[in-house]
């Protein structure tokens, strides 16, 4: 199993650019999460999926944001424009079932807006 | 919204001493789950253990070890015999029987001096 597989590692773009992050989460998860990782706010919960389909949006900062999952094994974060106070690190994790056992996380990719 | 609260944001160890960071929770529900994620520099967050609140026995995985009180909404983690590669931030981190969020902790840094 490879586990949580997020591209690119590091993203560094100008402000105002269209900015794509990827996740294949782990084959047979049925949840899928992605969180922002930031100093001062710490973690934070943006959007999950169960089964592809979007359940609770309510942490997407700003309609910039948008996540779409078109099937199991796919799931895409898009920032649109990406403004400076968007650089984070951005995490995807996935579970089996609610995440009873806990969340398996990728590596996360590290964006950068300058 | 639950609230996960680590009052250590750093603390340091003597390799093979062993340490203990702190967590509390606050909570309405009687049924959850608790975890520890590690983040090393890699920036993997890693599942360290879990502890289900119906149980009364303490989750054990090797070095590692939770205190769980319940009545307390206390969930400590204890290493022992520190090694050199427990250096990482730890992550308390509470998730609802019935919900779908892991609600994070702001992290403790952990040292381990050779």
């Amino acid at each position: 199993d490879a586990g949580v597989i997020q591209s690119p590692r590091h993203e560094v773009t100008e402000m105002g650019q269209e900015v794509t992050l990827r996740c294949k989460p782990i084959s047979g998860h049925d949840y899928l999460f992605w969180y922002r990782q930031t100093m001062m706010r710490g973690l934070e919960l943006l959007i999950y999926f169960n089964n592809n389909v979007p359940i609770d949006d309510s942490g997407m900062p700003e309609d910039r944001f948008s996540a779409k999952m078109p099937n199991a094994s796919f799931s895409t974060l898009k920032i649109q424009p990406s403004e400076p106070r968007d650089s984070a690190v951005y995490f995807c994790a996935s579970s089996a079932g609610r995440g009873r056992g806990g969340y398996t996380f990728g590596s996360g990719t590290r964006l950068t807006v300058v | 919204a639950q609230t996960v609260t680590q009052s250590q944001p750093e603390m340091s160890v003597q390799e093979a001493e062993t340490v203990t960071l702190s967590c509390t929770y606050d909570t309405s529900e009687s049924d959850y789950y608790l975890f520890w994620y590690k983040q090393p520099p890699s920036r993997q967050m890693i599942l360290v253990i879990r502890q289900e609140a119906y149980k009364q026995q303490n989750a054990t995985e090797n070095r590692f070890s939770v205190n769980f009180q319940k009545a307390a909404k206390s969930f400590s983690l204890k290493i022992s015999d520190s090694q050199l590669g427990d250096a990482a931030m730890y992550f308390c981190a509470y998730r609802s029987a019935t919900g779908n969020q892991f609600y994070f902790g702001t992290g403790t840094s952990l040292t381990v001096i050779p």
